[in-house]
């Protein structure tokens, strides 16, 4: 099982908002960065460190952080987000790295 | 974004080894580790190690410490994973990822990716 959790499937209404959470002990002491694939694709970089984006990634992404938890909200969502979202980061012994375990999100 | 190239789709038999590259644009590493990462069919990434080239230094996830070798030729900027005693749950798409951290190592991510490189074990 992974350091870092996250909810298997979320799902939201086009154009409204949805937040994908990671939990993990290490989150009070690394941030996370998140990544977004699409089938058969590589996964892209959409967030890392406290609220960045990589160029090319929409300012409708944006993430934050609350104690042991990693949030990646999407406001306005669109058609062309629909996708796996994992989260990443350190584990708890701060050496090795690990992910979340993707989140699926359909946009209705 | 940066791409990274991998090589290309391989099939093994069980207990076999394999080899994969990594070759970073411009054929330079920088000061940037490279990271490997897998996915099962229809399974989530899972990290399995990486190589800080100019360090030399290599770290292992530690389900696969033993049987993953990852290596780096600075001299023409490729990148290695070597997989031994491969088994049929080892059939995946093994990715590689160029590895940055700041921060004191506060913030890490992946911010560009290889294409994907399917090992396939079989009998």
């Amino acid at each position: 099982s992974s350091e870092l959790t996250q909810d298997p499937a979320v799902s939201v209404a086009l154009g409204q908002t949805v937040r994908i959470t990671c939990q993990g002990d290490s989150l009070r002491r690394y941030y996370a960065s998140w990544y977004r694939q699409k089938p058969g694709q590589a996964p892209v970089l959409v967030i890392y460190g406290k609220n960045n984006r990589p160029s090319g990634i929409p300012d409708r992404f944006s993430g934050s952080n609350s104690g042991n938890t990693a949030s990646l909200t999407i406001t306005g969502a669109q058609a062309e987000d629909e996708a796996d979202y994992y989260c990443n980061s350190r584990d708890s012994s701060g050496y090795h790295l690990v992910f979340g375990g993707g989140t699926k999100l359909t946009v209705l | 974004q940066v791409q990274l190239v991998q090589s290309g789709a391989e099939v093994k038999k069980p207990g076999s080894s394999v080899k994969v590259s990594c070759k970073a644009p411009g054929g330079t590493f920088s000061n940037y580790g490279i990271s490997w990462v897998r996915q099962a069919p229809g399974q989530g990434l899972e990290w399995m190690g990486r190589v800080i080239p100019i360090l030399d230094v290599a770290n292992y996830a530690q389900q696969f410490q033993g049987r993953v070798t990852i290596t780096a030729d600075k001299s023409t900027g490729t990148a290695y994973l070597e997989f031994n005693s491969l088994r049929s749950e080892d059939t995946a798409v093994y990715f590689c990822a160029r590895d940055l951290e700041y921060s004191n190592s506060a913030v890490q991510f992946f911010d560009s990716w290889g294409q994907g490189t399917l090992v396939t074990v079989s009998s």
